[in-house]
């Protein structure tokens, strides 16, 4: 296990059409975590399960974003109907509960034209 | 809601010298982590340096040390014996502790450049 897997690393999409990521955390690890990274800026937190049980979504996920973790294993990330401003990397991070930090992967970079 | 401000979008030093960081942040908890995370270009953000709110003393992790003042709640980041490979983004961040709260709240970033 060498920690927080993405894919793909890249996605060009035109705007309108579907995309679909992937997030495989550490094994052993029982809660993962969606950030949204826009160039110059911090994370901001998505969304966030507890094996497969998504306990928190900010405001930020609209009605065109859905996460789901079937299983309690890996994590798909889906953006529906793409806009130029979900331009954007996206970082999942998985933990085990009672840690205090995350293990981060290398993200999924989106550019929609 | 809690925030986290970083005031130095960018910051340059030499290399083998020191230098600090600064972070502030709002909250209304009594007790909650704050942290520190390097994120190299194009790779992933690596965890440089925790602090737990109740604890008084600072922490340290070899050459990378924080001033915590709680009341003015202020978390600087000192680097010293600047190295080339401590070139990054650096983003201080925020997670409370009460019951269900596992999200980080991130500053905007501070990129360091190391000056040879």
């Amino acid at each position: 296990d060498t920690g927080v897997s993405q894919n793909p690393r890249h996605k060009i999409t035109k705007r309108g059409q579907n995309v679909t990521f992937r997030c495989d955390p550490i094994s052993e690890h029982n809660r993962l975590y969606w950030y949204r990274q826009t160039l110059g800026q911090g994370p901001e937190f998505l969304t966030y399960f507890q094996n497969e049980a998504q306990l928190e979504k900010s405001r930020l996920l609209s009605d065109r974003f859905s996460a789901e973790r079937p299983k309690g294993s890996f994590s798909t990330l889906e953006i529906q109907r793409t806009e130029q401003g979900d331009s954007a990397m996206y970082l999942c991070a998985s933990s085990m509960t009672g840690e205090y930090g995350y293990t981060f992967g290398s993200g999924t970079r989106l550019t929609v034209v | 809601a809690q925030t986290v401000t970083q005031s130095q979008p960018e910051m340059s030093v030499q290399e083998a010298e020191t230098v600090t960081l600064s972070c502030t942040y709002d909250t209304s908890e009594s007790d909650y982590y704050l942290f520190w995370y390097k994120q190299p270009p194009s790779r992933q953000m690596i965890l440089v340096i925790r602090q737990e709110a109740y604890k008084q003393q600072n922490a340290t992790e070899n050459r990378f040390s924080v001033n915590f003042q709680k009341a003015a709640k202020s978390f600087s980041l000192k680097i010293s014996d600047s190295q080339l490979g401590d070139a990054a983004m650096y983003f201080c961040a925020y997670r409370g502790k009460i019951q269900g709260a596992q999200k980080l709240v991130f500053g905007q970033g501070t990129r360091l450049t190391i000056n040879p």
